[in-house]
């Protein structure tokens, strides 16, 4: 069973400065998916940004980006000119390539994280 | 409608009710999970629907679980006896066939008093 580590389970961030959330994971399949899920206090689960295993280059949505490591099993997002709003908790997610139901998402503990102004 | 909808947004309700959380996906989305998250806690799956094929059930925590998905679209959690451990945020999600991009509804907080 694939299984998500995040090891931080809070973190804070001055207003404009750089953070980076760890996330690791466990599979032995070569085929999948990588999620960052931000979760702010309305509890509506909004996807951050997604990461493609097969492909090296790693994912960048606006301010956010994430650093893939395959080999490692390392998925870290990096948030920059951190905003108030970026405030919330972070969830990392993995889910099969594979068909029928392994199409669920098994999430991380979550990492909260607070931006000082 | 323009992104998963679930209700009720609140319940409290006495140990020993049953509940029915509702859950009404992205129009088009063939694919439908139930996740449970309680306090401080990370997401547990429950249940997953695609289509017309048997859900993964592996998920529901006991005998007292069940959903179903009427016509692939609206969902139903059924939670019978209530006991003050069920109470967590239930969410609803829901994707295309491909499952490459999974969205989230607000979800449901259940309180058993």
């Amino acid at each position: 069973a694939q299984t998500v580590t995040q090891s931080q389970p809070e973190m804070s961030v001055q207003e404009a400065e750089t953070v980076t959330l760890s996330c690791t994971y466990d599979t032995s399949e070569s085929d999948y998916y990588l999620f960052w899920y931000k979760q702010p206090p309305s509890r509506q689960m909004i996807l951050v940004i997604r990461q493609e295993a097969y492909k090296q280059q790693n994912a960048t949505e606006n301010r956010f980006s994430v650093n893939f490591q395959k080999a490692a099993k390392s998925f870290s997002l990096k948030i920059s000119d951190s905003q108030l709003g970026d405030a919330a908790m972070y969830f990392c997610a993995y889910r099969s390539a594979r068909g029928g139901s392994n199409y669920k998402l098994t999430f991380g503990k979550g990492t909260l994280l607070t931006v000082n102004p | 409608g323009a992104g998963v909808s679930q209700s009720p947004s609140n319940k409290v309700t006495e140990k020993g009710k049953d509940v029915e959380l509702r859950c009404d996906p992205i129009s088009g989305h063939t694919a439908l999970y139930w996740y449970r998250q309680s306090l401080g806690q990370g997401l547990e799956f429950l249940i997953y629907f695609q289509g017309n094929s048997a859900p993964d059930k592996s998920g529901l925590p006991s005998d007292r679980f069940s959903a179903e998905r009427t016509g692939g679209s609206v969902s139903t959690l059924t939670i019978q006896r209530t006991q003050q451990e069920d109470s967590a945020v239930y969410l609803c999600a829901s994707s295309g066939p491909s499952g490459n991009t999974i969205y989230f509804g607000e979800g449901s907080w259940l309180t058993v008093v």
